[in-house]
């Protein structure tokens, strides 16, 4: 199916480890791409590929793929981390762009 | 630094055409694929369509029999036309590059967004 799944919302204290996870059938042959927006901004790509951070995103940002799922993982995350996580990736054969819906992270 | 700045009509009629155009400073225009995205208020992000600097498009299935993008490689710009907009349309619209080098691709940059609402 074209679909990505991700949990609608997650919390972490500040300084622990979040994962926020993205499932479907294209990851079996298209890596996610992950993205954080805050409430009035853009989007900010902060991961590709299999663990591929942007210039510029901090090293607590790291990513990771298995199957059909997924993952993106924040090692001691910051208030500043606090945003909406989307995950993206493509239809192996038709190459159209498939979002999943989103996870809202809450740092306590 | 890539940078993408877009403008186009915020308001607009039930059944009238939205009309975005997105301008792509800095770094290479013909590498990357060229899209539009949107996200209706309060909810998540939609894949509209792209661009290739060839003219080669590919749409959202959802959308494709409204959806029309083009590129102009003589100005680095690229633009959007959905027609027969309704309510549902209503949205920030993005532009972004993208690129795809199989099997990973990222869009990155992100235009600033323009809010394009559809009231009568």
């Amino acid at each position: 199916s074209s679909e990505l799944t991700q949990g609608p919302a997650v919390s972490v204290a500040l300084g622990q480890t979040v994962r926020i996870t993205c499932q479907g059938d294209s990851l079996r042959s298209f890596y996610a791409s992950w993205y954080q927006q805050k409430p009035g901004q853009a989007p900010l790509h902060v991961m590709y590929g299999k663990n591929n951070r942007p210039s510029g995103i901090p090293d607590r940002f790291s990513g990771s793929s298995s199957g059909n799922t997924a993952s993106l993982t924040i090692t001691g995350a910051q208030a500043e981390d606090e945003a909406d996580y989307y995950c993206s990736s493509r239809d192996s054969s038709s190459l159209h762009v498939i979002f999943g819906g989103g996870t809202k992270l809450t740092v306590l | 630094q890539v940078q993408l700045q877009q403008w186009g009509a915020g308001l607009l009629k039930p059944s009238e055409t939205l009309s975005l155009t997105c301008a792509v400073y800095g770094g290479s225009f013909t590498d990357f694929y060229w899209n539009w995205i949107r996200q209706p208020p309060g909810k998540g992000l939609e894949w509209i369509g792209e661009i290739h600097h060839s003219g080669s498009a590919r749409y959202n299935p959802s959308l494709q029999s409204r959806a029309f993008i083009s590129v102009d490689t003589s100005k680095n710009q690229f633009s959007l036309k959905l027609t027969s907009v309704a309510a549902a349309d209503t949205a920030l619209y993005y532009c972004a590059r993208g690129m795809l080098a199989r099997p990973r691709g990222w869009f990155d940059p992100w235009g600033q967004g323009t809010l394009v609402t559809v009231s009568s």
